[in-house]
């Protein structure tokens, strides 16, 4: 049973637009969600987070959103530059117990010149 | 710069030996790392949580006799794929927390593990 679902595999957008990344969580209790980053043989890098209690967070380029009510996120990357091209991991854990993370499968955005 | 150093970052062995990955964290004392598989085009999953001076706790599933956890000091953990197998070829991943636990984790850059 997956709680962290991400259920497009890829994405491609146009260098200098909006990128758009979505997950969606089946857990109610989650309450402390996460983007992480991750290039080719690298470990996964902290991209952005945000708290149940907010539904925004936004960190220059990057924002994500929160939609509790359904159960969603999304991660907007505007504008793209190509070396936004990397596997994004949407994860969200229990604040009370942060030291369990569930991870999506991760969506590979593409970012076409 | 990176705060956890994961070695070696690729490493091929023999069916039936055993391997060891260390996980490193940088300038800073972790009591806690965690452990993740990552399997081709699946999701991170969490194996175990590593606690310096005790045992560590394995997720459901995962065989705490087949991968072998050790946090003897506050900056090392490390863990052994022991008797490997072919199905145990993965990516590897540590990570360990900097701050409290409202800081994000920090990763290793993995370890890629073959069985042959």
């Amino acid at each position: 049973d997956q709680q962290v679902k991400q259920n497009s595999p890829s994405l491609s957008v146009q260098e200098g637009r909006i990128s758009i990344l979505n997950c969606d969580y089946t857990n109610s209790m989650f309450d402390y969600f996460l983007w992480y980053k991750k290039y080719p043989a690298e470990g996964p890098t902290f991209l952005i987070s945000i708290s149940s209690i907010k539904d925004k967070n936004e960190d220059g380029r990057f924002t994500v959103f929160l939609n509790k009510s359904a159960k969603h996120l999304s991660l907007h990357i505007v504008p793209s530059q190509p070396g936004d091209s990397a596997v994004y991991f949407c994860a969200a854990t229990l604040y009370s117990s942060a030291s369990k993370i569930i991870f999506g499968s991760g969506t590979r955005l593409s970012i076409r010149p | 710069g990176a705060v956890v150093s994961q070695h070696p970052s690729w490493v091929i062995c023999k069916s039936g030996t055993s391997v060891k990955i260390e996980c490193r964290s940088l300038d800073f004392q972790a009591t806690t790392m965690f452990w993740y598989r990552q399997f081709p085009k699946q999701s991170l999953m969490l194996m175990a949580t590593s606690n310096e001076g005790s045992k560590a706790t394995y997720e459901q599933g995962v065989e705490k006799d087949k991968f072998l956890i050790n946090h003897a000091s506050l900056t090392l953990s490390t863990l052994t794929v022991t008797s490997a197998h072919p199905e145990d070829s993965s990516f590897y991943i540590c990570s360990a927390r900097v701050g409290g636990t409202d800081s994000p984790l920090h990763f290793g850059n993995g370890t890629r593990l073959t069985v042959t």
